[in-house]
């Protein structure tokens, strides 16, 4: 089955820490793709990345960076330096067998100034 | 807009009424899914619609829910009779194609139901 399991429920720091989201998955597949999303407080999910099997280099993105690593089946997730605004719900999703994406229960982040 | 437009944005509605709420996915996107999420919960699964094809409708709770997709764009969910446990924000989402092929799927900012 396509499963994603998010570990931390709940991950609490103080501005300008470092954080790790932790994102774990099982597919039968042998090229897949994975995808992270945000939801902060409005309720909106917004596309983070799209990560496909085939490249397992580091994806930067300002203060977002993630860390694909087949060899685990893990797909993490690293805020540098975060801020209030990164306080939301992060979800790590993978596609089904059919046509949708199967997601993760979530981490939530709650960064204090 | 260019984004997943959804109505109404909030919803309260007492227990046994009928209710639809509307998706209009992006401009040429082919795929509209349908995803609920309960307070404090992960998202589930309801409905996909592509194209012309039937839709996949396995994520649905009951036969109280149900959804249609007119001329390939805009889609209603409709839940008959509301309980309690119907209270959950619900997600409209579209994608160009599937994403096991590497398509994003972009979501609208949800209707919030409740159900008293």
């Amino acid at each position: 089955a396509q499963k994603v399991t998010q570990a931390q429920t709940e991950i609490s720091v103080v501005e300008k820490e470092d954080v790790t989201l932790d994102c774990v998955y099982e597919t039968r597949d042998t090229t897949y793709y994975l995808f992270w999303y945000k939801q902060p407080p409005s309720g909106e999910l917004v596309f983070l990345i799209r990560r496909n099997s085939f490249d397992e280099q580091n994806e930067i993105s300002g203060r977002y960076s993630w860390n694909f690593q087949k060899s685990t089946s893990s797909f993490n997730f690293t805020i540098t330096a975060s801020q209030v605004v990164d306080s939301a719900v992060y979800f790590c999703a993978l596609p089904n067998s059919g046509y949708a994406l199967n997601f993760g229960k979530g981490t939530s982040l709650l960064v204090t100034p | 807009g260019a984004g997943v437009s959804q109505s109404p944005s909030n919803k309260v509605t007492e227990k046994g009424k009928d209710v639809e709420l509307r998706c209009d996915p992006i401009s040429g996107h082919t795929a509209l899914y349908w995803y609920r999420q309960s307070l404090g919960q992960g998202l589930e699964f309801l409905i996909y619609f592509q194209g012309n094809s039937a839709p996949d409708k396995s994520g649905l709770p009951s036969d109280r829910f149900s959804a249609e997709r007119t001329g390939g764009s805009v889609s209603t969910l409709t839940i008959q009779r509301t309980q309690q446990e119907d209270s959950a924000v619900y997600l409209c989402a579209s994608s160009s194609g599937r994403p096991r092929g590497g398509n994003t799927i972009y979501f609208g900012e949800g209707s919030w139901l409740t159900v008293v």
